[in-house]
């Protein structure tokens, strides 16, 4: 089973507005969550994180929001750049699966910022 | 900085071969994964490893092994190599604490014909 979910595999946003990267996860224990930015032929690098004890995290352009309730979280860039235009994977830890801090990942949200 | 070195970018195998994929960290670093990216999957996990020796399977190790015989050297075993193993191959380490994050690779493209 899936248990973290990116429902969008494309979103495309025009540059200078907001790019808004949804993912929904099902397992409670989750306790950190983050966000992961990919370019085609290179490896994921860590973008920005958010520990459940938290609602928000702000990182420059980028702000991660959790809404545990939901079991949702949404990754805000603002203002877009072309030089996002990657594929962004949302990824999640905690409770029984956290053997060793691996990560379960979404199926990733390629993003398009168009000049 | 940490720095994650896979030993090959791309990699083009024959069916059936015997196919190992190395990473090497610089980081003394605790526990080092591999994981397999293919489109509209995301990432799934093959291996992982805390220490020398120790390995644990992931999600997906049918087909696979490993080898840790150093701390900051962890390889990925492909026994008989088969096309459905074509896929992007990532390599990531962690120092074990409360809120850290993966680093990962910058990955190999092995393709099986």
């Amino acid at each position: 089973d899936q248990q973290v979910k990116q429902n969008s595999p494309s979103l495309s946003v025009q540059e200078g507005r907001i790019s808004i990267l949804n993912c929904d996860y099902t397992n409670s224990m989750f306790d950190y969550f983050l966000w992961y930015k990919k370019y085609p032929a290179e490896g994921p690098t860590f973008l920005i994180s958010i520990s459940s004890i938290k609602d928000k995290n702000e990182d420059g352009r980028f702000t991660v929001f959790l809404n545990k309730s939901a079991k949702h979280l949404s990754l805000h860039i603002v203002p877009s750049q072309p030089g996002d235009s990657a594929v962004y994977f949302c990824a999640a830890r905690g409770g029984a699966t956290y053997q060793g801090g691996k990560l379960i990942f979404g199926q990733g949200t390629e993003l398009s910022v168009k000049p | 900085d940490v720095k994650v070195t896979q030993s090959s970018r791309y990699l083009v195998k024959r069916t059936g071969e015997k196919v190992f994929l190395e990473c090497v960290q610089d980081m003394d670093h605790e526990n080092m994964f591999w994981y397999r990216q293919d489109p509209g999957l995301g990432l799934r996990l093959i291996y992982f490893s805390y220490d020398v020796k120790m390995k644990e399977k992931g999600d997906i190790p049918e087909g696979y092994s490993v080898s840790r015989e150093k701390k900051e050297r962890f390889s990925l075993i492909l026994e008989s190599a088969s096309t459905n193993q074509t896929s992007m191959y990532l390599c990531a380490t962690i120092r074990d604490r409360i809120n850290s994050p993966l680093h990962f690779g910058n990955g190999t493209r092995l393709t099986v014909t």
